[in-house]
């Protein structure tokens, strides 16, 4: 099974601030990375996807990057309503696997 | 519009089953694999189960495999997941999961629609 790390568990930054938040696998998965929001109370939703692809809908405030082993999601510029929980997720080998997420807060 | 609609979770006792239904529209339902994915209170995200849009393939994890079955009927547009000898640590909400694409056969596993989840409770 491929473990995703996520670091830091939390993040606490003022609106207008970058955020970086990085996910680590335990191999390989070369661009098979997504990246979800999850809001209090609400389900998740797709930010990222194949590590790099903006979904539908998505600010250009977020962006992701890298390959292999190391991947990070970057909020280039934090709103308020960017408070949530961020996970990523592999799917090159079954069984699919979570991070244990990134709490972001607004200072 | 693409909707997921999950109904059937509860209180239940261990040991004990339960059915989860997951009512889709707005897409072409038989044409792609859909996934349940689970969230114990507090908790992380953890990958459940995956069917393909015929049902002829499906995927588990190793702490539902033997006791939990997924299963679709592409008639009434509904996934399924069949849930036995439930034990306290299946305490979760339950979300019903559609992938971004399945393309001849191929999908891309990254979840661009969820439902907004239905909660099972495992307790005596």
């Amino acid at each position: 099974e491929i473990v995703l790390t996520q670091s830091p568990a939390t993040l606490s930054l003022s609106p207008g601030e970058r955020a970086t938040l990085s996910c680590r696998a335990s191999q390989s998965i070369s661009s098979y990375l997504a990246w979800y929001q999850q809001k209090p109370g609400q389900a998740p939703r797709l930010l990222i996807y194949d590590a790099s692809n903006r979904a539908t809908g998505v600010p250009a405030r977020f962006s992701g990057s890298g390959s292999g082993t190391d991947f990070t999601l970057t909020i280039s510029s934090l709103e308020p309503e960017d408070l949530a929980v961020y996970y990523c997720q592999q799917r090159s080998n079954w069984p699919l696997t979570f991070g244990g997420g990134t709490k972001v807060e607004i200072k | 519009e693409v909707q997921l609609l999950e109904s059937g979770g509860g209180l239940v006792q261990p040991g004990g089953s339960l059915r989860l239904s997951c009512a889709a529209s707005g897409f072409t339902f038989s044409s792609y694999a859909m996934s349940w994915v689970r969230q114990a209170p507090g908790k992380g995200l953890e990958w459940v189960s995956a069917i393909s849009g015929n049902g002829g393939s499906t995927y588990y994890a190793d702490s539902v495999k033997g006791r939990f079955t997924i299963s679709r009927d592409n008639s009434k547009n509904t996934l399924y997941l069949q849930m036995n000898s439930l034990r306290a640590e299946d305490t979760a909400v339950y979300y019903c999961a559609k992938p971004l694409y399945d393309t001849s056969g191929y999908v891309n596993y990254d979840f661009d629609y969820w439902g907004q989840g239905t909660l099972v409770t495992v307790s005596s």
